[in-house]
């Protein structure tokens, strides 16, 4: 498997603008997480799907935000309007399960710019 | 909710030396807990995963202990190389440290 993979891996986008982030997991993994990195705030967990069924969205930080998971192989995280404070690293990561001995695998992310 | 917490948040080291990062939770009802490095500008790399029923797992020069009781798990890094630099974060039930920024001098 090529591992969790993420696109685009850079977006400049003005402010205002719908951005839209895509993440495909690894085949068979149930759950899939959406991060959003920044110097000042660290790896904030933004919602997290297990079965493509959000459980988790209480990270989300605003309605602007919203995550969709349509099928086991694909989800997206949209960002409408977009804002300069936006602007970090978002990363999508799966995994097999929560339990016991699974690991989160992590895509490379994507570098978001607003301006 | 889980508060995972790492110290030192950074930390500067000459080649060759045996070094600890500390990841400390608070909730102890844990699956268990993961070690990721991540490289600047990258992702994360998976490090360890200790199991919430194990102490420790060793990779290589890596070894990784977990005690739930006092909720604390610790990276234990040996001998030391200028290609460890790099932040080392610790999760426990999907919530991240903010990391351990580590500089291994030549």
């Amino acid at each position: 498997d090529a591992g969790v993979i993420q696109s685009p891996r850079h977006e400049v986008t003005e402010m205002g603008q719908e951005v839209t982030l895509r993440c495909k997991p690894i085949s068979g993994h149930d759950y899939l997480f959406w991060y959003r990195q920044t110097m000042m705030r660290g790896l904030e967990l933004l919602i997290y799907f297990n079965n493509n069924v959000p459980i988790d969205d209480s990270g989300m930080p605003e309605d602007r935000f919203s995550a969709k998971m349509p099928n086991a192989s694909f989800s997206t995280l949209k960002i409408q309007p977009s804002e300069p404070r936006d602007s970090a690293v978002y990363f999508c990561a799966s995994s097999l399960a929560l339990g016991l001995n699974t690991e989160a695998f992590f895509g490379q992310g994507t570098r978001l710019t607003v301006v | 909710k889980q508060e995972v917490t790492q110290i030192p948040a950074a930390l500067s080291v000459p080649e060759g030396e045996n070094l600890v990062l500390n990841c400390s939770f608070t909730d102890s009802a844990i699956y268990n807990l993961q070690w990721f490095r991540q490289d600047p500008g990258k992702g994360l790399t998976s490090l360890l995963l200790i199991q919430s029923s194990q102490r420790e797992q060793t990779s290589g020069r890596l070894n990784a202990s977990l005690d739930k009781s006092s909720g604390r798990s610790t990276l234990y890094i040996a001998a030391s190389q200028p290609g460890d630099s790099a932040t080392y974060l610790c999760t426990s039930k999907i919530i991240f440290g903010s990391g351990t920024r580590l500089s291994i001098r030549p």
